[in-house]
């Protein structure tokens, strides 16, 4: 697709619960980033991946959460045994990332997520 | 990484030229300035960068002082539309190793 994707747009789940939020990105962009964001608040970074370095983890609220990036293309965040408090838009951006130049941040739409 | 102060929260009218000034004292040499927009329900869409003196495309305009220290993005004539949260951020020239940090933005209402 032209832009980033991100599945599904909406997701419910009990307290305890685990759920996978998938994020397709931008074709030859080799940088992808989660970040989260709660209710009227501004974007918490999550995790990075660029290329084919070890994962920057370290916003990473617990290690109920994780991330991985299969042939440095989609990624899925996975969020285990879920609180409340992990209610939020889960949103997944991808980049270029090219030395020298600014970098240009693509968003997909986000996932919100619901947990009751 | 260099921290950015910009207002909470801005009104205007439609028609008029909105001016949306953004505070970075320790932005590095290589340092790129990015805006973005970010509707309710979506996620945020870049609208300009800058490194230095002005910068303008077809949604804005960015105004950069010689010293750095600070950007105004500027959107001429805002229309109901304009209304969403602008985030002004500093860094990316690292090519790789560059981790955008959004704060809470502005919130600019436009009203009728």
């Amino acid at each position: 697709g032209a832009g980033v994707s991100q599945s599904p747009s909406n997701k419910v789940t009990e307290k305890g619960k685990d759920v996978e939020l998938r994020c397709d990105p931008i074709s030859g962009h080799t940088a992808l980033y989660w970040y989260r964001q709660s209710l009227g608040q501004g974007l918490e970074f999550l995790i990075y991946f660029q290329g084919n370095s070890a994962p920057d983890k370290s916003g990473l609220p617990s290690d109920r959460f994780s991330a991985e990036r299969t042939g440095g293309s989609v990624s899925t965040l996975t969020i285990q045994r879920t609180q409340q408090e992990d209610s939020a838009v889960y949103l997944c951006a991808s980049s270029l990332a090219v030395a020298g130049a600014g970098e240009k941040l693509f968003f997909g739409s986000g996932t919100q997520l619901s947990v009751l | 990484l260099a921290k950015t102060t910009q207002p909470i929260s801005m009104d205007s009218y439609e028609g008029q030229e909105v001016n949306i000034t953004c505070s970075h004292n320790n932005i590095a040499t290589n340092d790129y300035i990015t805006w973005y927009q970010q509707f309710p329900s979506q996620g945020p869409r870049f609208i300009i960068q800058g490194y230095k003196t002005k910068v303008t495309n077809e949604v804005a305009s960015l105004f950069i002082p010689a010293d750095r220290k600070s950007s105004t993005l500027s959107l001429p004539r805002v229309s109901l539309s304009d209304t969403a949260v602008y985030y002004c951020l500093v860094g990316g020239a690292s090519g790789g190793s560059y981790i955008p940090t959004f704060g809470r933005g502005t919130s600019l209402i436009v009203h009728p």
